[in-house]
């Protein structure tokens, strides 16, 4: 079954400070691999994506994320972070038979210190 | 503002109660996902109707139900509710049925569910 694991809950750095947040995921073939934001009492917002072809992949708001099959890793970077930046993050799978449905892991709570 | 919305936005009820949850989607998108988030479980997918047909199901209690109407706005329907329910609902919605290859998802704001 696919799924997700962000293992960490919380982290917290400095205000423009780099950022790199954790994501490794489970899944037999080729990966659909996302990154998504959620803004306190708001939705999620997708931050970038990736299908295949070049494994660094930009995204909104200065962002970006690398895909490492052999580490089945696709982790989350930002060189300079803002204290808006703080939320909490998602990494997510496209998944189900028909690539219908996106299974999302367990979200990092990021912190920004001034 | 995603284009999608909720309500209701918050709903506080008790044990044993019924609750429906509505969704109405962006225009033009035919996918609408349910979403529950609770802080010991994330964000557990639930049910994807697309174009008012059933697609996906993930981890949805046989309490729970959903359906899409042919105006494509969806209801999500809690019944015999238990303390554990308390959760945070989202919606979401896509113009195809593969977003999971797609990955653009578009949330409401969600329905805070507090079940005393």
């Amino acid at each position: 079954a696919q799924s997700v694991t962000q293992p960490d809950i919380h982290i917290t750095v400095s205000e423009g400070a780099s950022l790199e947040l954790r994501c490794n995921y489970s899944y037999g073939a080729t990966p659909y691999l996302f990154w998504y934001v959620q803004s306190p009492g708001q939705g999620l917002q997708l931050l970038l994506k990736y299908f295949s072809g070049d494994t660094l992949v930009q995204g909104i708001k200065g962002f970006e994320a690398e895909f490492k099959r052999s580490q089945s890793s696709f982790n989350l970077r930002k060189p300079s972070v803002h204290w808006s930046d703080a939320a909490e993050y998602f990494c997510a799978v496209g998944a189900g038979s028909s690539a219908s449905k996106i299974i999302f892991g367990s979200g990092t709570r990021l912190s920004i210190r001034p | 503002d995603s284009g999608v919305t909720q309500t209701p936005k918050h709903l506080i009820t008790a044990t044993g109660q019924r609750v429906t949850l509505r969704c109405s989607p962006r225009s033009g998108d035919l996918s609408v996902y349910w979403y529950q988030q609770s802080l010991d479980q994330g964000l557990q997918f639930l049910i994807q109707y697309y174009n008012g047909e059933e697609r996906a199901k993930g981890n949805i209690l046989e309490r729970f139900s959903a359906q899409q109407f042919p105006d494509l706005h969806s209801e999500l329907n809690l019944s015999s509710l238990e303390l554990g329910d308390s959760a945070l609902y989202f919606c979401a919605t896509a113009a195809g049925s593969r977003t999971g290859r797609t990955g653009e998802l578009f949330f409401g704001e969600g329905s805070r569910l507090t079940v005393l």
